[in-house]
């Protein structure tokens, strides 16, 4: 069954220093979401790309924050300047051809920033 | 106030009992989700409905868009049943997007 992956698992850095998550979507879906996670709370939405561009982003997803489809199957979050308060799991999800359709999530990748 | 509310916080039930758990919502969606978060921190949806009831083994998800509420029930639970149980809405919020709006889950711990 197709899957949704996500690497690395576990990216540990300093603060200050650039990272970037990476996802692989299920290959024909077309609508892509990063989610977080803080230690300990719900899960909340940052940003939704379509058609090669941002759709929708929340507060969360500042200047430090953009994405990319850079080769039609990976889907990438970068962080400019890590921030301590960034700590969190990180979840990408995708959507087949139709927008409101079952979201499938990756296995998340744990950012630690020391 | 939190858009998705969701009670128990914490549910411990004994190997066998049958289990509910609930979610209140309070924005206009086009469907409702119920997702199980393992310890390991992966999420995997288990339903999507926009209306009525939906069954799929041991599981069974109900929807009242009336009321804007949900119930997901676990019969003769299980201890590998134990799991977060997350509530999540989607909507037609405008544009290319159906952002998902989620509860703060439902930590259930199923006893032998």
């Amino acid at each position: 069954e197709p899957e949704v992956t996500q690497t690395p698992s576990h990216q540990v850095t300093q603060m200050g220093q650039e990272v970037i998550l990476r996802c692989v979507p299920i290959s024909n879906h077309l609508y892509f979401y990063w989610y977080r996670q803080i230690l300990g709370q719900k899960v909340e939405f940052l940003v939704s790309f379509y058609n090669n561009e941002i759709s929708e982003k929340s507060e969360i997803f500042d200047d430090q924050f953009s994405v990319e489809r850079p080769d039609g199957s990976n889907f990438t979050l970068k962080i400019r300047s890590t921030k301590l308060e960034d700590s969190a799991m990180y979840f990408c999800a995708s959507t087949g051809t139709v927008r409101t359709d079952t979201q499938y999530f990756g296995p998340g990748t744990r950012l630690t920033v020391l | 106030k939190n858009e998705v509310e969701q009670s128990p916080q914490n549910l411990t039930a004994q190997e066998g009992e049958f289990i509910t758990i609930n979610c209140s919502y309070s924005v206009g969606i086009s469907a409702l989700h119920w997702l199980q978060q393992h310890p390991g921190g992966g999420i995997v949806s288990l339903f999507m409905l926009s209306s009525g009831k939906k069954k799929h083994g041991r599981l069974i998800a109900t929807i009242n868009i009336q009321e804007k509420h949900s119930s997901l029930h676990i019969t003769a639970s299980h201890p590998r049943d134990s799991a977060v149980y997350i509530c999540a809405v989607g909507g037609n919020y405008g544009g290319a997007t159906n952002k998902l709006i989620f509860g703060t889950g439902t930590l259930l711990a199923v006893q032998p």
